[in-house]
C-alpha cells in the first residue's frame, strides 16, 4: 500500500520568514495530494491540494509543488504569521480510490512573533 | 449548520469495557470514515463506509467495529480487544465514490483508558 513520509516533524520560524514542509510517497499511481491544517484542539481542515496533472498551485501565501518523477511534494508558506502555527498533514490517494487518503506523520509549525 | 458532529468530546474508560463513539453528519454525504490520531503518527484509517449497510476495514481495524444503518450515522465501537485504545478519534465524510477532494472532519473524540 501507499506510504507517505513527512519532514520535518517540528519546524520553528520567525514571523515573516518562509516555511517549507516536504512529503514523499511510495505509490506511483497516487494522483491526488492534499494538505490539511489542524490548529490546537480543532478539526483538520483542507488548505490546499494538487492533482498530478499540474506541478504547482498557489493560493495567496500558500503554494504546493509536486514532482511526480521523484515522488515528492512540498508545502510552502511565505510571510508566516503567528496564526499559521498549527500541525500540518500531507496526504496522498489514487484517483480510483476516491478519498482513501494515506496521511503523513504531521509537522508542528511554530511561528514566533 | 451543516457539518459533522462527534460525541462525546472526552471519554474515559476502564480496561475491559467497550465504548461507542458517535458520528453524525447532515451533509448528505455517502462516504464516512474513522481515523485514529496519535502523536507523531498522523491519521490512520480504522474503517470506512462508501454507502449505507456497507463498510470496509482500514489499516488498523483490529479491536474496532462499526455499523452503517443510516446514511447520516457511522458509530465506532472500541472493544476490549483493542490493546492500546487511548487516542484521539476523528470521523470524516465526503460526497462518495468517485469524488476526490476535501474530507470534512468532525471535532474529534478523545478516549482515555484508565
Amino acid at each position: 500500500g501507499e506510504n507517505v513520509e513527512q519532514h520535518p516533524s517540528t519546524l520553528s520560524v520567525q514571523e515573516g520568514d518562509s516555511a517549507v514542509i516536504k512529503c514523499t510517497y511510495s505509490d506511483s499511481a497516487s494522483n491526488y495530494f492534499p494538505w490539511y491544517k489542524q490548529e490546537l484542539g480543532k478539526r483538520p481542515q483542507l488548505i490546499i491540494d494538487i492533482r498530478s496533472n499540474v506541478g504547482e498551485k498557489k493560493d495567496q501565501r500558500i503554494a504546493v509543488t509536486l514532482n511526480k518523477t521523484a515522488k515528492h511534494f512540498s508545502l510552502h508558506i511565505t510571510e508566516t504569521q503567528p496564526e499559521d502555527s498549527a500541525v500540518y498533514f500531507c496526504a496522498a490517494s489514487k484517483g480510483n480510490a476516491g478519498n482513501m487518503l494515506t496521511f503523513g506523520g504531521g509537522t508542528r509549525l511554530m511561528v514566533k512573533p | 449548520d451543516g457539518g459533522i458532529t462527534q460525541s462525546p468530546k472526552y471519554l474515559f474508560r476502564k480496561e475491559g469495557q467497550n465504548v461507542t463513539l458517535s458520528c453524525e453528519q447532515n451533509l448528505n454525504h455517502d462516504a464516512m470514515y474513522w481515523y485514529r490520531q496519535d502523536p507523531g503518527q498522523g491519521l490512520r484509517l480504522i474503517y470506512y463506509s462508501q454507502i449505507v449497510n456497507d463498510f470496509q476495514k482500514g489499516d488498523i481495524a483490529e479491536g474496532y467495529s462499526v455499523s452503517r444503518e443510516k446514511k447520516e450515522s457511522f458509530p465506532l465501537t472500541v472493544t476490549s480487544a483493542q490493546k492500546n485504545p487511548t487516542a484521539f478519534y476523528l470521523c470524516a465524510s465526503s460526497p462518495g465514490t468517485g469524488y476526490t477532494g476535501e474530507l470534512f472532519f468532525g471535532e474529534g473524540s478523545r478516549l482515555t483508558v484508565l
